[in-house]
């Protein structure tokens, strides 16, 4: 059975850093691409970040150069490093499971979500 | 940068009949890398259509998508009254992968 449980979320000041962590069970973590979405407060859903099964990385427009995802596939887990912070940065923040190897895969599998909240 | 339109926004039924959700494409997707999700409050989000037309695992046949191109649908067949949530359409042909801004299907 697969498991999804995110970690690390808080409340932050603008142009602070926070790392987001997403602990996976269940399938084999090494061979799927895994996402970072994010939904802001009675918002719709926004893509963040990719990392495939072998490394490559792709970001929204709207975190390029601030946010970073990684993977430790020792460790089953997925990362999101946030520096420079931003109020409209503001969402709960999931992991996502992609149905194979690459981006070119639907969502199969989401968890429930850490809330980060950048506030002064 | 793909940009998805859902409409309408709200779609207002009773149980028992059918929902028709559109999703069109600011440019084609290839290989029709179309998928729908279901989102109930405080959920989340749950895959129920894949390229385009494919039923996820475990969803009910009532659900059923169409399309390609520029233009996809998800019909909802006998609205249940779990059914009632909001759905995004999300293509996952090109990077950045986008979704489309929901529709809430609710009850009339």
């Amino acid at each position: 059975q697969e498991h999804l449980v995110e970690s690390g979320g808080g409340v932050v000041q603008p142009g602070r850093s926070l790392r987001l962590s997403c602990a996976a069970s269940g399938f084999t973590f090494r061979s799927h691409a895994m996402h970072w979405v994010r939904q802001a407060p009675g918002k719709g859903l926004e893509w963040v970040a990719v990392i495939s099964y072998d490394d490559n990385e792709y970001y929204a427009d709207s975190v390029q150069g601030r946010f970073t995802i990684s993977r430790d596939n020792s460790k089953n887990t997925l990362y999101l490093q946030m520096n420079s912070l931003r109020a409209e940065d503001t969402a709960v923040y999931s992991c996502a499971k992609g149905g194979g190897y690459s981006h070119t895969y639907p969502f199969d599998f989401w968890g429930q979500g850490t809330l980060v909240t950048v506030s002064s | 940068e793909i940009v998805l339109t859902q409409s309408p926004g709200t779609l207002s039924l009773s149980p028992g009949e059918t929902a028709t959700l559109s999703c069109r494409a600011s440019q084609s997707i290839s290989s029709n890398y179309l998928a729908w999700y279901q989102q109930k409050p405080g959920q989340a989000p749950r895959l129920l259509i894949y390229g385009a037309s494919s039923r996820a695992t475990g969803i009910p046949d009532r659900f059923s998508g169409s399309g390609s191109g520029t233009d996809f649908t998800l019909t909802i067949s006998r609205v249940a009254p779990e059914d009632f949530a909001v759905y995004y359409c999300q293509q996952y042909d090109n990077s950045p992968l986008t979704f489309g801004g929901g529709t809430k299907v609710e009850i009339k």
